[in-house]
């Protein structure tokens, strides 16, 4: 089974510039997590979806950061304008079963990650 | 809200060492309870979980306990070996019930590094 797809894998730009991000999750998986991994601390939700819908996006600085999921399959992470502090790896997940059953399997499926570095 | 606290690292052990990694947590609600684990150069996998009270979770010949009483997810292996070596995450699956949580939302901690000498 094809795991959970990010490209690209790393991406250099200077700061005020944008950058995109896909996702392409676990075929039949209808939740999907965008996650920020600055160096030395843990994941930190930026967005969550159930399908095509958002289900959570508190954490996510709208101002500069954006996300989509049009076909409730794959998803773009957008930034623009980029800062500094945006440097990190972004993390794509997505489990099987919605948010409503999700306590039972509990599994996240995690990609490799894309890494930002912001000149 | 909903949150973890894990130890700060990093862990530095000799092989066939004992290993413990400590993790509390906050939830109003009855969260699931987890660790994963990011090999170097590898994306995050799931290492094990406990989704009620007094659950264990194993694998790997690492095991947690979900103790509800101490709000607590302590990672455990009775030897390790340098192939453990890696960084290792408590996380928190939110059932959404406590005010300001959101179900099916996983909170991490901020990561242990494990290094283990041969």
């Amino acid at each position: 089974e094809a795991g959970v797809a990010q490209s690209p894998r790393y991406k250099i730009i200077e700061k005020r510039q944008s950058v995109a991000f896909w996702c392409n999750p676990i075929s039949g998986h209808a939740t999907l997590y965008w996650y920020q991994q600055i160096l030395g601390q843990g994941p930190k939700l930026l967005i969550q979806f159930q399908n095509n819908g958002v289900v959570d996006d508190s954490q996510l600085p709208k101002d500069r950061f954006s996300a989509e999921r049009l076909k409730g399959v794959d998803s773009t992470l957008k930034i623009q304008p980029a800062k500094l502090e945006d440097s990190a790896v972004y993390l794509c997940a997505s489990a099987l079963i919605g948010t409503s059953g999700i306590l039972n399997t509990g599994e996240l499926f995690f990609g490799e990650g894309s890494r930002l570095t912001v000149l | 809200g909903d949150s973890v606290t894990q130890m700060e690292g990093p862990v530095t052990l000799s092989e066939e060492a004992f290993l413990t990694i400590n993790c509390t947590y906050t939830a109003t609600g009855y969260p699931s309870l987890f660790w994963y684990v990011q090999y170097p150069g590898e994306g995050l996998q799931l290492l094990l979980k406990a989704t009620k009270a007094d659950d264990k979770g194993s694998n790997k010949g690492f095991e947690a306990t979900y103790r509800k009483e101490t709000t607590s997810f302590h990672l455990e292996k009775g030897s390790v070996q340098v192939s453990d070596s890696a960084v290792y995450f408590c996380a928190l699956l939110s059932d959404g019930r406590g005010i300001g949580s959101t179900l099916g939302r996983l909170y991490f901690g901020r990561g242990t590094q494990l290094t283990v000498w041969p």
